[in-house]
């Protein structure tokens, strides 16, 4: 599996957009993007994937460049409740299903 | 609210003893994961299940781990004996097959004194 890099930390005002990138520019034609969060004492959450298309659903959208070699998550009206890490991963879906988990960007969302 | 239930939500243990982790996971997954995650890193498969069989363990350190899911539904992990180097939190999820989005409990957090 490609293997992500991410900020290690971002700052948001609550109610702006947050938008978290991932690089991985080495990634393959047949994996996915996938992007799951952590708040803190939970497991992780699933949030959304991709291939190519850009992707929306309602808690967040995913814009994947042309070429592939990175992404952006965006979280549009960012609440104090989505103060977490964001783990941004590729995997190939036919395969196993494990996923790598990096270190992730910790978001954190400001009154 | 995780779907996926684990339990019990924290456990503290001596080394040397025997620590066991339960798993319920969402109904109708066919496929369900082990991880591990030390504190400030990211999650880490440790075992997976097609069913009842298992899939990948390739990072389970078999001479003190084990993991079943006899009847294809809910699962156990288990540590004997525990080091103090197992502290972590234990987190299992599940997918409705493999390749499918993994939905993940909230843990096991397992101190080893």
């Amino acid at each position: 599996d490609a293997k992500t890099t991410q900020p290690t930390s971002m700052d948001c005002a609550e109610g702006r957009a947050a938008n978290l990138p991932c690089n991985h520019s080495t990634i393959s034609g047949n994996e996915y993007v996938y992007w799951y969060r952590q708040i803190h004492s939970q497991g992780p959450q699933y949030i959304i994937h991709g291939l190519k298309n850009n992707e929306t659903n309602e808690m967040a959208s995913l814009i994947i460049t042309e070429d592939r070699k990175s992404s952006t998550l965006i979280l549009p009206h960012a609440t104090l409740r989505d103060t977490a890490v964001y783990y941004c991963i590729v995997r190939v879906d036919n395969q196993g299903g494990k996923l790598i988990f990096g270190q992730g960007t910790e978001l954190s969302v400001k009154p | 609210e995780a779907e996926v239930a684990q339990s019990p939500r924290y456990k503290i243990t001596e080394k040397s003893q025997a620590v066991a982790f339960w798993c319920d996971p969402i109904s109708g997954h066919a496929t369900l994961y082990w991880y591990r995650q030390i504190l400030g890193q990211g999650p880490e498969l440790l075992v997976q299940f097609q069913d009842e069989s298992v899939v990948d363990d390739s990072q389970l350190p078999k001479d003190r781990f084990s993991a079943e899911r006899l009847k294809g539904v809910d699962s156990t992990l288990k540590i004997q004996p525990a080091e103090l180097g197992d502290s972590a939190m234990y987190l299992c999820a599940s997918s409705l097959d493999r390749g499918q989005p993994q939905h993940f409990g909230d843990g096991t957090r397992l101190s080893i004194l």
